[in-house]
């Protein structure tokens, strides 16, 4: 069956410094690629997400490239914020049964210290 | 604002106990999809339904069954309530049912089982 890997957290990094989280996954199919955010107290939103290979999602500073060659998806963004602190989780969608299925990662969680 | 409603926002009750989650999606979407969000099991799917169809079910409890209206609104019943049923459980809406259709999700609603 389908599966995302993501890195385990938390990850604690520096006001402007790089992110990078690692997510990779694997398909029988063609899926569509998804990175959802969680802050805290609320519902998962949509960050970005990739609907076929090479290309690249972005949104807010984020940005993650679809490469099917390494079945990976990572998230990345130049200089973090305080305010980017939350859960991200990397999500495949594909089709089961003619219908939509999405399989979530673990989810990673990101402080951001002043 | 993700335009998808739950209620309640947080529910206190006992082991052995039923109760009723609601889900309103947004305007105009029939795919409605249940998760449950635990620190030790991340984020589960537990089913999804098309405009009143169950369509694909997840790692959901013979305990636990729901159901989409004809107005389009879920309602998820969890019952013979175990301690570890104690949870976050989000309501995610779609507009249909594709590969590249991205999910809406409530705010979700606090379970505590005591």
């Amino acid at each position: 069956g389908n599966s995302v890997t993501q890195m385990e957290g938390p990850v604690t990094l520096s006001e402007e410094a790089f992110l990078t989280i690692n997510c990779t996954y694997t398909a029988t199919g063609y899926p569509s690629l998804f990175w959802y955010v969680q802050y805290p107290g609320e519902g998962l939103q949509l960050l970005l997400k990739a609907t076929k290979a090479d290309d690249k999602g972005s949104n807010k500073g984020f940005e993650a490239t679809y490469r099917k060659e390494t079945t990976s998806f990572h998230l990345e963004k130049g200089s973090v914020q305080v305010s980017d602190s939350a859960v991200y989780f990397c999500a495949l969608s594909d089709l089961l049964g003619g219908y939509q299925k999405v399989t979530f990662g673990i989810g990673t969680k990101l402080q951001v210290i002043p | 604002d993700s335009g998808v409603t739950q209620t309640p926002k947080h529910l206190i009750t006992a082991t052995g106990q039923r109760v009723t989650l609601r889900c309103s999606p947004r305007s105009g979407d029939l795919s409605v999809y249940w998760y449950q969000q635990s620190l030790d099991q991340g984020l589960q799917f537990l089913i999804q339904y098309y405009n009143g169809e169950e369509r694909a079910k997840g790692n959901i409890l013979e305990r636990f069954s729901a159901q989409q209206f004809p107005d389009l609104h879920s309602e998820l019943n969890l019952s013979s309530l175990e301690l570890g049923d104690s949870a976050l459980y989000f309501c995610a809406s779609s507009l249909g049912s594709g590969v590249q259709e991205t999910q809406y999700f409530g705010p979700g609603t606090r379970l505590l089982v005591l």
